[in-house]
């Protein structure tokens, strides 16, 4: 039980464009996800915690008008990173959370923005 | 400031022998500690979730210890394995945020 997917699992983009990465809970009902971002030899890093039906909460210097988070449903959010550009690319993790017990990770998605 | 650091940042060991990874949290006011497993390019799996109230957790060749006053955390290895080759990551849980360390990677030689 509690496996999170994403999808895609990888996507290289140019420079411009907006991607969406989408996070699954397939076996509960998440009330809360995670996204985070994992740079070459970093930690993963929070950016932003989203609750089924209400805004996300941003981490400081994160910027919601570029990473737009979305969970529209208790087994879903999606992250669109808009504009890219080439710093943006990165490992994005997300995980869900049923009334912030233990988080489940999904496996990743990797973005390369040319 | 919450910060949680992982020594060594690599470690490379024969095949069999028993090793210990380190983290360390500034802030002692933690929900609970988790430690994982990421392999290249992958997500991560859970190795060990140890409470707050909790001294040590064991899962098969793994051990973890926590050790709240002191702020220090170690993950046990047992007769280590080639498979065990991966990064390990320590990430600590204040409120409903996990902080994580920058992982130890680890190898083990066949």
């Amino acid at each position: 039980g509690a496996v999170v997917s994403q999808h895609p699992s990888r996507v290289i983009c140019k420079s411009g464009t907006s991607v969406k990465i989408e996070c699954r809970s397939l076996d509960f009902q998440a009330t809360t996800m995670f996204w985070y971002r994992q740079f070459p030899k970093q930690s993963l890093m929070l950016m932003a915690t989203s609750n089924e039906g209400s805004k996300a909460t941003y981490e400081q210097g994160v910027e919601k008008d570029k990473f737009l988070i979305n969970h529209a449903s208790l087994t879903l959010s999606t992250l669109t990173v808009t504009s890219a550009h080439p710093e943006d690319s990165s490992f994005y993790i997300c995980s869900a959370t049923q009334r912030y017990n233990e988080q489940f990770f999904g496996p990743g998605t990797r973005l390369t923005v040319l | 400031k919450q910060e949680v650091t992982q020594i060594p940042a690599a470690l490379s060991v024969p095949e069999g022998e028993n090793l210990v990874l380190n983290c360390s949290f500034t802030d002692s006011a933690i929900y609970n500690l988790q430690w994982f497993r990421q392999d290249p390019g992958k997500g991560l799996t859970s190795l060990l979730l140890i409470q707050s109230s909790q001294r040590e957790q064991t899962s098969g060749r793994l051990n973890a210890s926590l050790d709240k006053s002191s702020g220090r955390s170690t993950l046990y290895i047992a007769a280590s394995q080639p498979g065990d080759s991966a990064t390990y990551l320590c990430a600590v849980e204040y409120g409903n945020k996990l902080v994580f360390g920058a992982g130890t990677i680890l190898r083990v030689k066949s």
